[in-house]
């Protein structure tokens, strides 16, 4: 079945160490998205890829970086620079068109 | 900027009764609107979309309507069991763009 898997589920960060969350998709989408969810918030959107080498800041992308090496993956690393990284971190794909997206199941970053 | 929001971060209904979940949209260049329902720890799962050709469209249990003069959207959930008590978000897509826009979400919480 296709479908979306981000890895892992849970995460645990020391406070200045850089972590990397995963995110696969085998559904041929072109777009994909990283998004942070605070408790009892809605979605904010921290980057996103149109296409393979090319991406963009979302609206809170400082202390994060992504990549775009393969149109399946789009690994999101929370740098020692993000403050405040204990969060649910959602990824999604999305082809192109009037389409919504397709949610992996989440991450859940704890800082320790 | 442009924004989708919900009227009511929360809601209480009986179950088996029905429920109706509201969101106001400010851009009347989006084309496609998605309800997602969002279960506590995880991923928001895609519930109903409708295009903006259209007023109404209806799934098993669930409709979506679209008045598009005064910019609402609205999702009706019929005979709510409790498995139907999640977080549920609206979204847009503003014609030609590469992301949605989503809705703050609002808690329907099924009391037995």
């Amino acid at each position: 079945d296709g479908g979306i898997t981000q890895s892992p589920k849970y995460l645990f960060r020391k406070e200045g160490q850089n972590v990397t969350l995963s995110c696969e998709q085998n559904l041929n989408h072109d777009a994909m998205y990283w998004y942070r969810q605070d408790p009892g918030q809605g979605l904010r959107l921290i980057y996103y890829s149109q296409i393979v080498n090319d991406f963009q800041k979302g609206d809170i992308a400082e202390g994060y970086s992504v990549s775009r090496e393969k149109k399946e993956s789009f690994p999101l690393t929370v740098t020692s620079a993000q403050k405040n990284p204990t969060a649910f971190y959602l990824c999604a794909s999305r082809r192109q068109g009037p389409y919504g997206y397709t949610f992996g199941s989440g991450t859940r970053l704890t800082v320790v | 900027g442009e924004s989708v929001g919900l009227h009511l971060p929360t809601l209480s209904v009986q179950e088996g009764d029905n429920s109706i979940i509201n969101c106001a949209y400010s851009n009347s260049a989006s084309d496609y609107f998605i309800w997602y329902k969002q279960e506590s720890g995880k991923g928001p799962q895609f519930i109903i979309d409708i295009r903006s050709n259209m007023d109404k469209r209806q799934g098993q249990r669930v409709t979506v309507l679209l008045n598009k003069t005064v910019k609402h959207l609205s999702l009706q959930i019929a005979a709510t069991q409790p498995g139907d008590s999640a977080v549920y978000f609206c979204a847009e897509r503003n014609e030609g763009a590469q992301k949605l826009v989503f809705g703050q979400g609002t808690r329907l919480t099924i009391n037995p």
